[in-house]
C-alpha cells in the first residue's frame, strides 16, 4: 500500500460528459502530480500541484483542470469527454526531501462510449 | 527539456535467463527511481539510488547508477514469470517549482515459464 489513494478505481461515461477524478496523498506529502497511461503506453505528465498552487504543466488538454485543496487532497476535472480520453489516470505524490520519491494510488481507469 | 530513454521496448524471455536493461538520459538528475507496473495498477517502487556509481541489489534484482548521474541500468537474474512487467525509469531534480519527476517510456518485460 503506497498510502495514496485514488477514488473511483473504475469510470464509465459518456462522450460529452464531464467527471472528476479524486486523489489523496500520501500523509505528509504536499506534492500531487497526475499522469494519463493509455493502452500499453507509458506515463504521460499532466500536472503537478504543490501545497495548493499549480507548479507544473505537462501535455494536459484545455478540456481538463486539476486542483489541489487545504487538506491536500487533489481533483483532475475532464470535461466533453473523448473516446480517446479512455485511459488509466494515476496521481502520485511525493515529499519535499532532497531525495523524493514518487508514490503511485492505484488508479481510475476512464472509459469513454 | 530532459527527456529518459529505455531500452529494449520490449523483451520475452524464458524463466531463468538473466537479462538487462537501460535507461539514458543526456541530463543529469540528483536521483533515479526504478519501478514495476502490472496490468491495471499503479507503478510501485523499487528502489532509488542517488550516488554516481551506485549499485543497490534487491534480491535478484541489481541496480546501477552511471558515474555521471545520467543513466541506470537494471539486471535481473535468473527471472521469473512473477518478474513479468512494465519497468519504468524515472529521474528526479529539484528547481524552483518543486520537485520533478521524467518518466521514461518503460520496458515490458515478459518471462515465460
Amino acid at each position: 500500500d503506497s498510502g495514496v489513494t485514488q477514488t473511483p478505481k473504475h469510470l464509465i461515461t459518456a462522450t460529452g460528459q464531464r467527471v472528476t477524478l479524486r486523489c489523496s496523498p500520501r500523509s505528509g506529502d504536499l506534492s500531487v502530480y497526475w499522469y494519463q497511461q493509455s493502452l500499453d503506453q507509458g506515463l504521460q505528465f499532466l500536472i503537478h500541484y504543490y501545497n495548493g498552487e499549480e507548479r507544473a504543466k505537462g501535455n494536459i488538454l484545455e478540456r481538463f483542470s486539476a486542483q489541489q485543496f487545504p487538506d491536500l487532497h487533489s481533483e483532475l476535472n475532464l470535461s466533453s469527454l473523448e473516446l480517446g480520453d479512455s485511459a488509466l489516470y494515476f496521481c502520485a505524490s511525493s515529499s519535499e526531501a532532497a531525495w523524493a520519491e514518487a508514490f503511485f494510488g492505484q488508479g481510475t481507469r476512464l472509459t469513454v462510449v | 527539456t530532459q527527456l529518459l530513454e529505455q531500452s529494449p521496448q520490449f523483451l520475452s524471455i524464458q524463466e531463468g535467463e538473466n537479462l538487462t536493461v537501460y535507461c539514458n538520459s543526456s541530463s543529469v538528475f540528483s536521483s533515479l527511481q526504478w519501478y514495476r507496473q502490472e496490468p491495471g495498477e499503479g507503478p510501485v517502487l523499487l528502489v532509488t539510488v542517488v550516488t554516481g556509481g551506485e549499485v543497490k541489489k534487491l534480491k535478484r534484482l541489481t541496480f546501477q547508477f552511471g558515474d555521471a548521474r545520467k543513466d541506470s541500468s537494471l539486471h535481473i537474474t535468473a527471472a521469473q514469470p512473477g518478474d513479468t512487467g512494465l519497468y519504468l525509469c524515472a529521474g528526479s531534480h529539484r528547481d524552483n517549482y518543486g520537485q520533478n519527476f521524467v518518466f521514461g517510456p518503460g520496458t515490458r518485460l515478459s518471462v515465460l515459464p
